[in-house]
């Protein structure tokens, strides 16, 4: 199976400040189709998880722009560029292009 | 508006068996693959099993083979996990989730609370 490994695990960030969340893939996740299926989740404090961004760096419906994602083959980033209090949660990338569907481990976003 | 609400979760012993439900509404259920997706506080989120429109194609994650099955009935809007042989390790929230192929998953249930323990 394909094993997403986040970075930090971890994230205290002041309000306003921005935040930076790393994942790598064991393999590479550019998909025949041309596509890469790299997307993130958040789970808010009590909540089900929420897709945020899909395929690399599409935001969701509804996702504020202060959201983005890049990166390609193994290496990717979900950044925030301004923290806001109800971003306060857990953070986790999934690989679609690989059978079984993978996550990582989470990465905790806290405010300082 | 898409909701999904889960049930028939609870206390089972190991080596036990638990039947999850999935009730759909707001969308047309009929038309969408849809997925379980469990979450431990160990092992974080892990995809269980997903199935086609119609039921004939099914997918388990290693761990669940053999001992999980999944199914839906279109014409009740719901989905089923059927889990035998119950171990301690399959003890997590089960999410009930409509499929977005290799995009993932846009519509979650709340999760129902499967415990295994003697």
């Amino acid at each position: 199976d394909v094993v997403m490994t986040q970075s930090p695990l971890s994230l205290p960030v002041t309000l306003g400040q921005p935040a930076s969340i790393s994942c790598r893939s064991s393999q590479i996740l550019l998909y025949s189709d041309g596509n890469t299926y790299l997307n993130w989740f958040l789970q808010r404090p009590g909540q089900s998880p929420r897709r945020l961004i899909y395929k690399v760096s599409n935001r969701d419906s509804g996702v504020p722009d202060r959201f983005s994602g890049s990166g390609s083959g193994t290496d990717f980033t979900l950044k925030i560029s301004r923290v806001e209090a109800e971003d306060v949660g857990v953070y986790y990338c999934m690989q679609g292009t690989h059978w079984p569907h993978t996550f990582g481990q989470g990465t905790k976003l806290e405010i300082k | 508006e898409v909701q999904l609400v889960e049930s028939g979760g609870g206390l089972v012993q190991p080596g036990g068996s638990l039947r999850l439900s999935c009730a759909a509404s707001g969308f047309a259920f009929s038309t969408y693959w849809m997925s379980w997706v469990r979450q431990t506080p160990g092992k974080g989120l892990e995809w269980v099993a997903n199935l086609n429109l119609d039921g004939s194609e099914k997918h388990y994650v290693d761990s669940v083979k053999g001992r999980f099955t999944i199914s839906r009935d279109n014409a009740k809007n719901s989905l089923f996990l059927q889990m035998n042989s119950l171990r301690a390790e399959d003890a997590a929230v089960y999410y009930c989730a409509r499929d977005n192929g290799a995009t993932g998953w846009v519509y979650w249930g709340q999760g129902t609370l499967v415990t295994v323990s003697s």
